[in-house]
């Protein structure tokens, strides 16, 4: 059972579309991150949201972290080719000493031109 | 090194065998990471170093699984008796003290004949 859950699975849209991926839980986490991976490469960190409510904007990208710090979506403006790839995102919950990142199973989005 | 490296990138290898998979952390970034990622799964934790010294191990699938980490800098992974469901890519990152961004390596891909 994923402790993240990431909806849609896939997505594929055409060059100039919006989209929104949704990442829910039952648990509440202390931040939240999401990373984007390409093929044979490890993920990158594109933003890390601490609290409730709390939106942050990475260009045509937009974060928001839910009031009750359970769930999060990424919203992409005028998506283009090159943000294809896998979105991935994590809650961080402290367990042990640390913050523990939980990663949800991904969304995987194609772009055409 | 300017970011995480492994090796090897890819490594085949018949049931039943050993295999170690390296990572360097980036020089200088005191946690090291270990995670697992099946095809359609998202990040699987495995163990995290702090230093030299693994507080949380709770991630391992099996005692056939094992980690060290030597200097407070190289770590290996090793798999003993190799089954076909640990063929994966197998992700390491690190990062400058705990609770920060984590910076991914490129991945080993293991496939386990």
């Amino acid at each position: 059972t994923q402790l993240l859950e990431q909806s849609p699975q896939f997505l594929s849209i055409q060059e100039g579309e919006n989209l929104t991926v949704y990442c829910n839980s039952s648990s509440v986490f202390s931040s939240l991150q999401w990373y984007r991976q390409e093929p044979g490469e490890g993920p990158v960190l594109l933003v890390t949201v601490v609290t409730g409510g709390e939106v942050k904007k990475l260009k045509r990208l937009t974060f928001q972290f839910g009031d009750a710090r359970k769930d999060s979506s990424l919203h992409i403006t005028a998506a283009q080719p090159g943000d294809t790839g896998l979105y991935l995102c994590a809650g961080a919950r402290f367990s042990g000493g640390y913050n523990k990142l939980i990663f949800g199973a991904g969304t995987r989005l194609a772009v055409h031109p | 090194g300017a970011g995480v490296s492994q090796s090897p990138s890819n490594k085949v290898t018949e049931k039943g065998k050993d295999v170690e998979l390296r990572c360097d952390p980036i020089s200088g970034h005191t946690a090291l990471y270990w995670y697992r990622q099946s095809l359609g799964q998202g990040l699987e934790f495995l163990i995290y170093f702090q230093g030299n010294s693994a507080p949380d191990k709770s991630g391992l699938p099996s005692d056939r699984f094992s980690a060290e980490r030597t200097g407070g800098s190289v770590s290996t992974l090793t798999i003993q008796r190799t089954q076909q469901e640990d063929s994966a890519v197998y992700l390491c990152a690190s990062s400058l003290v705990l609770h920060n961004e984590q910076f991914f390596g490129p991945g080993t891909r293991l496939t386990v004949l």
